[in-house]
């Protein structure tokens, strides 16, 4: 069973749709991020949030809008997006000290098509 | 620059030979080291991780992996394949309390029955 669970699975959006991925964490990890995946690529670093403050942003255009209401949720606000943007949505989570820091913990993803 | 390198854009073998998946990285610190697999439409899953110690670290589904410093590799390997282990194999190095993990390019495994 994974422990950083997204919602939805599957999101179908037009250009001028307003919509939110989700994802939650249990394991007391303070640091959560979202990552970016095309089609036979690696994933790409979009955002970090550590102790529920954006800490890193990858220059994410602002039609993506992350938000981090507490210490286990982490939002992805979507407004405007292009169908370049159809990607996989992936929400990580890390501890922030010891041996297990570094170390991911992915959802599932998020499978998003724009049209 | 810290870069991760896989040479390898796949790998086909048989089910049952052995695999090894390479990975060299270049990384100005002591780094943290990772294979990450991920099945298609999934997230991806961690299968091992170096940071210190014995440079032979095992880690799920058989898999193991062989830091060698002076080669700057950390090759991934597993005796005998199975067809479930047909997936896309990442390799990735961070620092520890770092946030930016660097992953390579990944290698699809295909298994041949």
């Amino acid at each position: 069973d994974t422990e950083v669970t997204q919602t939805p699975k599957h999101l179908v959006m037009g250009m001028t749709n307003k919509k939110s991925l989700k994802c939650e964490q249990h394991m007391g990890h303070r640091a959560m991020y979202w990552y970016k995946q095309k089609a036979k690529k690696p994933p790409e670093l979009m955002f970090v949030y550590s102790y529920e403050k954006l800490s890193i942003n990858e220059s994410v255009p602002s039609r993506f809008s992350p938000e981090c209401p507490n210490s286990s949720l982490l939002n992805l606000h979507l407004h405007a997006l292009q169908p370049e943007d159809s990607a996989l949505y992936l929400c990580a989570s890390t501890a922030t000290s010891g041996q297990g820091s570094g170390e991911l913990f992915f959802g599932e993803g998020s499978r998003l098509t724009v049209l | 620059a810290q870069s991760v390198t896989q040479p390898d854009i796949h790998i086909t073998v048989s089910e049952g030979a052995s695999l090894e998946l390479r990975c060299n990285y270049s990384y100005g610190a002591t780094p943290y080291l990772f294979w990450y697999v991920q099945s298609p439409g999934q997230g991806l899953q961690l299968l091992l991780k170096y940071f210190s110690g014995d440079t032979l670290v095992q880690g799920i589904k058989g898999f193991e992996a062989e830091f060698k410093r002076s080669q700057s590799s950390f090759n991934l390997r597993k005796p005998s394949v199975h067809w479930s282990d047909a997936a896309e194999y990442f390799c990735a190095v961070g620092g520890g309390g770092g946030f930016k993990t660097i992953f390579g390019a990944g290698t699809r495994l295909f298994v041949k029955a």
